[in-house]
Formats: C-alpha cells, structure tokens, sequence
C-alpha cells in the first residue's frame, strides 16, 4: 500500500537554528499537509498546499514556517529559528482530493533544546 | 468554520466488552468525518471515513462508526474489545474545500 514518507524520524536541534523536515508525499497526490502534535495534545493543523501555492494555513503557521516542494516529490517544512515550544510531533499528510481523507506519515519527533 | 469534540478523554474497558468514543462535530455544511487511530510513538491511521455514502460506515479492526445529523454525531464503536485495540482515537472534520480539523483525542485502555 503506498506510503507517506517523512525524515528524520527524529531531530534535534538548538534553539535559534534552522530545521527542515522532509516528506515523501504519495506519487499521485495533489494535496499536501503538515500538522503537528505538542506531547500529549491534540493533533493540530499547520497548513495545506496545492497546486504549488498554500491554500490555507493556521495562526499557527506564522512567518517562522514555510512550505515547499521542490522538486515534484518533496514536500518540506522549514523552521527558521526554532523556539522551544516548537518541540512537538510533525505529521505530513497527502490526498488525491480534498475531503477524501489524507494518508499520514510516520512523524518526525522534533525536539529544541 | 468546522470542529469536533470528542466526550471522554480517557475511556476504558474490559477486554471483550464494548467499546464506544464519543465524537460530536459542528459543520455549517454536510460534513466529511473520519476517525484515526495512533499507537504509541506511531503515526496517524485511518480508520473510517464518512462521505456522504451510507450513514453506517465499516472500518478496520472491526471498529464501525453511525453518523447522525439529528445528533451531530459520529461516534465509533466495536463490538468486543481486544487487548490490541489499546491507543489514542481521534475523530476528525473536514467541510469540502476546507482542511481537516481533529479533536482532542481519547485514550482507549483496555484491561485483560
């Protein structure tokens, strides 16, 4: 059955620096998400991204993060100065359509210290 | 703009007895609902969607889910539990066009 890919599956990182997690999306979807999860909270929604261009994003989601997919199969979040409280579970997530249901990644823990 | 709330952050059970999680959802539109399901330190996994088809949607696992606009409801159940079935379940919303949107999570405990 495919498969989301996502790696590092963990990472850690110095507060103030710069991380990118990557996902491996699955080959034929068009919609691309990123949520993450703090420990122990709920799943929260980052943003999604289709047709090159974010289509929607949450308050969460400010000008520290980015998106990209660089080169038809990556789907990356960048982080450019990570804070403490960015330490949480990041999921990345594809669909062949909205609403149809996403296929999730395995995670990648990131932890700032 | 869509959300759940999932009644009962903790539930437990004994093994062999039924399981049922609470999920109510608030759309302004008729809703995609799904439920997931995350094993310790693992990803998210689908285990039944609702998209307008039939109101009594099967799943993986044995778990079913009944989605009822009279009562905004879309809980999930199983008929017997097993010891396996222990995890995190997360009941989920999406609106057309909109992005999915999670609840706050039940941990399912299963006692032998």
């Amino acid at each position: 059955e495919p498969e989301v890919t996502q790696t590092p599956s963990h990472q850690v990182t110095q507060m103030g620096q710069e991380v990118i997690l990557r996902c491996v999306p699955i080959s034929n979807h068009l919609y691309f998400y990123w949520y993450r999860q703090i420990l122990g909270q709920k799943v929260e929604f980052l943003v999604s991204f289709y047709n090159n261009e974010i289509s929607e994003k949450s308050e969460i989601f400010d000008d520290q993060f980015s998106v990209e997919r660089p080169d038809g199969s990556n789907f990356t979040l960048k982080i450019r100065s990570t804070k403490l409280e960015d330490s949480a579970m990041y999921f990345c997530a594809s669909s062949d359509r909205r609403a149809g249901g996403y296929t999730f990644g395995s995670g990648t823990r990131l932890t700032v210290v | 703009a869509q959300s759940v709330t999932q009644l009962g952050s903790h539930v437990s059970v004994s093994e062999g007895a039924l399981v049922l999680l609470r999920c109510n959802y608030s759309s302004s539109v008729p809703p995609y609902l799904f439920w997931y399901v995350q094993y310790p330190n693992q990803g998210l996994q689908l285990l039944l969607k609702y998209t307008s088809a039939a109101t009594l949607v099967k799943g993986i696992n044995g778990f079913e889910a009944e989605f009822k606009k009279s009562e905004t409801s879309f809980h999930l159940t199983k008929p017997s539990a097993h010891m396996s079935d222990a995890a995190e379940y997360f009941c989920a919303v999406s609106e057309g066009n909109n992005d999915m949107r999670f609840g706050a999570g039940t941990r399912l405990t299963v006692k032998p």
